[in-house]
C-alpha cells in the first residue's frame, strides 16, 4: 500500500531557530517528492520537487533532502520566522498503473514558530 | 495567489441536499484535481480530469462525480449530502498529467464545506 508518514506531527520552537521535519514513504514506484507548506484555511503551497536523481534541493530558507534507498526525506527550516507557522506537507508522486499525477499525501507537521 | 479559482468560499447545507463547487484552472493547465480535507485526516485525493476526461480516481464516493468542461473549468457534485462531508474541498491544476514530468500542481483557496 503506498503510504507516507510524516514526523512529527507537531513541533515548537523559538523564532530564529532551525529545525527538521521528517519524511518516509513505500510509494512505488517513485516519480517525485515534493513538500509543501499550507497555512491554516489555505491551499498547499509547492516549496519543492525533487526527482529520483536528486537528493538536495533549495527554496530560499527552506532546504529538503531525499534519499531513495531508505525512501526517507527531509525539510530543514532555517533561522525560523513566524510567518513559517503552517502545516508542511510531504507528498509522493507516483504509484504506478495509470495513476498519473496520483500523490499520495502524509498527514503532515505542524510547526508553531513562537517569539 | 496560485492562478487557481474556487466557487464559492463557504458553502452551508443541510444533510441530504446536494450542492456543486466549481473550479478555474490556471490559464493553460490542462489538468485538474479534486481533493477532500476533513479536520482529522489530512488531503485525500478525489478525482483527476485531463482534458475532459477522467484521468485518475482516489477515494471518491460514489456520492461524488465531477466533471471537467470544454472550457477546462471543472465541477464537483456532492449528493445526498453527509454530516461527515463537512470538509475544505481543494481543486489543484497542472499543466502536464504524464508520471515522468514534475507535474507541479497549483491549489486553489479551497471551498469550506459546512453540513448540518
Amino acid at each position: 500500500k503506498n503510504q507516507v508518514e510524516q514526523s512529527p506531527q507537531s513541533l515548537i520552537i523559538l523564532e530564529g531557530k532551525n529545525c527538521t521535519l521528517q519524511c518516509n514513504y513505500t510509494v512505488s514506484p517513485f516519480s517525485n517528492l515534493r513538500w509543501y507548506k499550507q497555512d491554516t484555511g489555505r491551499g498547499p503551497v509547492s516549496l519543492t520537487i525533487m526527482t529520483f536523481s536528486e537528493n538536495t534541493k533549495s527554496n530560499g530558507r527552506y532546504t529538503a533532502t531525499l534519499d531513495a534507498d531508505t525512501k526517507q526525506s527531509s525539510l530543514h527550516i532555517t533561522a525560523s520566522q513566524l510567518s513559517d507557522s503552517a502545516s508542511y506537507i510531504c507528498v509522493v508522486s507516483g504509484g504506478g498503473g495509470t495513476s498519473y499525477g496520483k500523490l499520495t499525501f502524509g498527514q503532515g507537521t505542524i510547526l508553531t514558530v513562537h517569539p | 495567489d496560485s492562478g487557481v479559482t474556487q466557487t464559492p468560499k463557504h458553502l452551508i447545507t443541510a444533510t441530504g441536499q446536494r450542492v456543486t463547487l466549481r473550479c478555474s484552472p490556471r490559464s493553460g493547465d490542462l489538468s485538474v484535481y479534486w481533493y477532500q480535507q476533513s479536520l482529522d485526516q489530512g488531503l485525500q485525493f478525489l478525482i483527476q480530469y485531463y482534458n475532459g476526461e477522467e484521468r485518475a480516481k482516489g477515494n471518491i464516493l460514489e456520492r461524488f462525480s465531477a466533471q471537467q468542461f470544454p472550457d477546462l473549468h471543472s465541477e464537483l457534485n456532492l449528493s445526498s449530502l453527509e454530516l461527515g462531508d463537512s470538509a475544505l474541498y481543494f481543486c489543484a491544476s497542472s499543466a502536464d498529467p504524464t508520471s515522468y514530468s514534475y507535474n507541479e500542481q497549483f491549489f486553489g483557496p479551497g471551498t469550506r464545506l459546512t453540513v448540518l
